[in-house]
């Protein structure tokens, strides 16, 4: 089955250390994005990328770092210099990098210790 | 600045009891507006597209509608496995949007007892 795959489901950090979250699409999708949600929040955009080896910075970009090595994958760190890291993170992917709808990952859960 | 604005945050129905989720817009230029299903601890589940005022789209007991200013998800005799967060989100076609994103509202929890 064609899907977006996060990993891991859980995690839990101490403050100070980095880490990555993963997200790998088999749907063939030019772009993808990163959220992060927050109870009672809407989604706000860390970082999308269009096109291999390219993204950009979306709204809430400071203390995190993305790469798109390949069409399939597009992991996300969060770094310590990221205030408050505590949150929902979800990925999503765009067939077409200009219109349609998004399709997301079941999520990622951060706690930081 | 693109704005979506979902009410109310939270409805209680009863089982059958139908009612209406409003997504109030301020976009230059829309493009698409999205409706969403979310279940908690999970990804957002897609339901619908709507692209111009006046345009209708159904999927079992929902529908959802467009004006040049809101959309309403219409929920028909809801049932108990309903309940979910529903996401309204706007993509605009003004110049200020060169990355062609979505502006998420903060969502509708519905709760429906049976």
């Amino acid at each position: 089955d064609g899907g977006i795959t996060q990993s891991p489901k859980y995690l839990f950090r101490k403050e100070g250390q980095n880490v990555t979250l993963s997200c790998e699409q088999n749907l063939n999708h030019d772009a993808m994005y990163w959220y992060r949600q927050d109870p009672g929040q809407g989604l706000r955009l860390i970082y999308y990328s269009q096109i291999v080896n390219d993204f950009q910075k979306g709204d809430i970009a400071e203390g995190y770092s993305v790469s798109r090595e390949k069409k399939e994958s597009f992991p996300l760190t969060v770094t310590s210099a990221q205030k408050n890291p505590t949150a929902f993170y979800l990925c999503a992917s765009r067939r077409d990098r200009n219109t349609g709808e998004l399709f997301f990952g079941e999520g990622s859960r951060l706690t930081v210790l | 600045e693109d704005q979506v604005t979902q009410s109310p945050e939270a409805l209680r129905l009863q089982e059958g009891e139908s009612s209406s989720l409003n997504c109030s817009y301020t976009v230059s230029g829309l493009r698409g507006l999205f409706w969403y299903r979310q279940d908690p601890g999970k990804g957002p589940e897609f339901l619908f597209t709507l692209y111009s005022a006046g345009e209708e789209k159904e999927k079992e007991r929902l529908k959802a509608t467009l004006t040049k200013k809101e959309s309403f998800l219409h929920i028909t005799a809801p049932k108990p496995e309903d309940s979910a967060t529903y996401l309204c989100a706007v993509q605009a076609g003004g110049s200020n949007n060169a990355g062609n994103m979505l502006t998420f509202g903060g969502g509708t929890r519905l709760m429906v007892k049976p």
